[in-house]
C-alpha cells in the first residue's frame, strides 16, 4: 500500500511564476490537507479538503494560494506568481473518513529565486 | 489557540540512554499525535493518544497525557542512532497545530 504521494520533491521557480504542487493521498483516504514548513519551524496548517469540497481553508493565505481535490486526480495546491517568501517545504497529509490520524508525504520542497 | 509546544528544543544524549521530550497545549483536546521528522524528510506518525488514556505504548516508545496540566510526553528508551530526528506533538482534530518540534540528536 503506497504511502502519500506528492511531486515534484523539488520545485523551483522565478518570482512572479506559477507554483503547482500535487498530492496523491493513500489508497481509500478522502481527506486531505496541506501545510507548510518554513526552516527549523514546525508545519502550519493550511487548507484541509475532501473530494471536491474544501472544508477549512483558514491556514491559507487570502491571495495568490488555492488548492483543489477533485473527484478524479490528485489535490492540487496552486501558488500564482511567487515571491521569495513562498520558499519553503509543503507537505499533505491524508487521513481515512472518521480516523483523525494523518498520514503525511515526503513534502514539496519550493525555492523560490 | 490549541498550540503544542515541545520542549526541550534541543536534546542530545548518548546512544542507550532514555529521551524525554515535552508537548504542552492551551486548550482541551480530543486527542494529541506525536510525529518524527528526519532531516529533509517528511512526519512519519509515531503514537496517536486519545483524551481518556494517560499512557500508550508502543515499541520503545511511551507517551503519557495529562489533560489536567493539559501536557503530555514522549520517552523513548535505549535509544539508538536511528532515533535522531525532530519530534513534534500535534493537537487539533482535522486542523492539526504543531509547535517548532524537538531536535534529538542520539551520539554513538
Amino acid at each position: 500500500n503506497a504511502g502519500v504521494m506528492q511531486n515534484p520533491r523539488h520545485l523551483v521557480r522565478r518570482r512572479g511564476q506559477e507554483a503547482r504542487l500535487r498530492c496523491s493521498p493513500m489508497k481509500g483516504h478522502s481527506h486531505v490537507y496541506w501545510y507548510r514548513q518554513l526552516p527549523e519551524e514546525g508545519l502550519k496548517f493550511m487548507v484541509y479538503l475532501q473530494k471536491e469540497n474544501i472544508i477549512d481553508e483558514s491556514g491559507m493565505p487570502k491571495e495568490r494560494f488555492s488548492a483543489e481535490f477533485p473527484k478524479e486526480g490528485p489535490s492540487i495546491l496552486r501558488i500564482q506568481q511567487v515571491v521569495r517568501g513562498d520558499s519553503a517545504a509543503y507537505f499533505c497529509a491524508s487521513s481515512l473518513i472518521g480516523d483523525e490520524t494523518q498520514y503525511f508525504g515526503p513534502g514539496t520542497r519550493l525555492l523560490v529565486l | 489557540s490549541q498550540q503544542g509546544e515541545e520542549d526541550p528544543q534541543a536534546l542530545s544524549i548518548q546512544e542507550g540512554e532514555n529521551a524525554t521530550m515535552n508537548c504542552s497545549y492551551k486548550t482541551s483536546i480530543n486527542n494529541l499525535q506525536w510525529y518524527r521528522q528526519n532531516s529533509g524528510r517528511g512526519l512519519v506518525h509515531l503514537i496517536l493518544i486519545r483524551s481518556n488514556e494517560r499512557e500508550k505504548h508502543s515499541g520503545r516508545l511511551r507517551v503519557t497525557l495529562d489533560t489536567s496540566k493539559k501536557s503530555s510526553s514522549l520517552l523513548i528508551t535505549a535509544s539508538r542512532a536511528a532515533d535522531t530526528a525532530s519530534y513534534f506533538c500535534g493537537v487539533g482534530a482535522q486542523k492539526l497545530v504543531f509547535g517548532q518540534g524537538t531536535r534529538l540528536t542520539i551520539n554513538p
